[in-house]
C-alpha cells in the first residue's frame, strides 16, 4: 500500500515556466511534508518542507502548497531553470519522535532550454 | 546548511567481504540516522532506523546479520555489509535526523551515497 503518491513519473517544462509536480498521500497522521531533488548516483537534497498548520510555504523559486483536505500536495517551480532538471522526491513523515520518511517514487523534471 | 558525509563514495569488493560504510553529520547532532537503499529507477527503500546507543530498528524483509548498524555518537552510524554478494551490489544513502529546536529541526538530511559493486 503505498501512502504517497507521486503519479506522474516524468514532466518536461520549458526554461522559464512554472514546473508543478504533484503529491498524494493516504495516511492522515502525517503532519510534516518534504521535498526532495536528487540527481542520478547522488544522495537527495533537502528544498523545502511544510507542517501540516500552514498551507503555504515559500523558498525563493520554490513553493509548497498542502492542502489538507484532499491530502495532496504540489511543489512550484518559478522558473524553471535547465539545473533544475532531476528526479524529485515527495516525502512524509509524522512531526513526532523518530518516525522515518515515506517516500513517493519520484517524477523526473526535464526543464528544456 | 546541514551537511552529511559518506565515506567511501564508491567501493568494489569480492563476494563473501564485508564492507563498512560511514555516515556521518558534520554540522549538527542527528538524534536518528537512517538507511535506505536504492534500486536502479526506484525510490529510496528504507533499510532501518538507528538511535545513538541502542539496537537499529530494522524494517520487514531485511537481513539484520546481514545488514549491521552501529550508531556510536550522535554524528556517526555506521552501515557494514557483512558476507557481501552480487545481489547486495546497490547505491546505500544515509540519513541525519536534525535534532534541537529551530525551524529545521526534525528534518532528514542525505548523505551523498556510496555505490557498492560485489563481484
Amino acid at each position: 500500500d503505498q501512502q504517497v503518491k507521486q503519479n506522474s513519473p516524468s514532466l518536461s517544462v520549458q526554461e522559464g515556466r512554472i514546473s508543478i509536480l504533484n503529491c498524494d498521500y493516504t495516511n492522515s497522521m502525517f503532519d510534516y511534508f518534504l521535498w526532495y531533488k536528487k540527481y542520478p548516483a547522488e544522495g537527495p537534497t533537502f528544498l523545502i518542507s511544510i507542517s501540516s498548520i500552514k498551507d503555504k510555504n515559500e523558498d525563493g523559486r520554490f513553493t509548497v502548497f498542502l492542502n489538507k483536505s484532499a491530502k495532496h500536495l504540489s511543489l512550484h517551480i518559478v522558473p524553471s531553470q535547465p539545473g533544475d532538471s532531476a528526479v524529485y522526491f515527495c516525502a512524509a513523515t509524522t512531526n513526532s519522535g523518530n518516525t522515518p520518511l515515506v517516500f513517493g517514487k519520484g517524477t523526473r523534471l526535464s526543464v528544456i532550454a | 546548511g546541514a551537511v552529511v558525509s559518506q565515506h567511501p563514495s564508491w567501493v568494489i569488493c569480492k563476494s563473501g567481504t564485508s564492507v563498512k560504510i560511514e555516515c556521518r553529520s558534520l554540522d549538527f547532532q542527528a538524534t536518528t540516522m537512517f538507511w535506505y537503499r536504492q534500486f536502479p529507477k526506484q525510490s529510496l527503500m528504507l533499510m532501518a532506523t538507528s538511535n545513538e546507543g541502542s539496537k537499529a530498528t530494522y524494517e520487514q524483509g531485511v537481513e539484520k546479520d546481514k545488514f549491521l548498524i552501529n550508531h556510536a555518537s550522535l554524528t556517526l552510524s555506521t552501515l557494514t555489509v557483512t558476507s557481501a554478494h552480487p545481489e547486495d551490489s546497490s547505491f546505500y544513502i544515509c540519513s541525519a535526523r536534525r535534532g534541537g529546536g529551530g525551524p529545521h529541526a526534525d528534518t532528514q538530511y542525505f548523505g551523498p551515497g556510496t555505490r557498492l559493486t560485489v563481484l
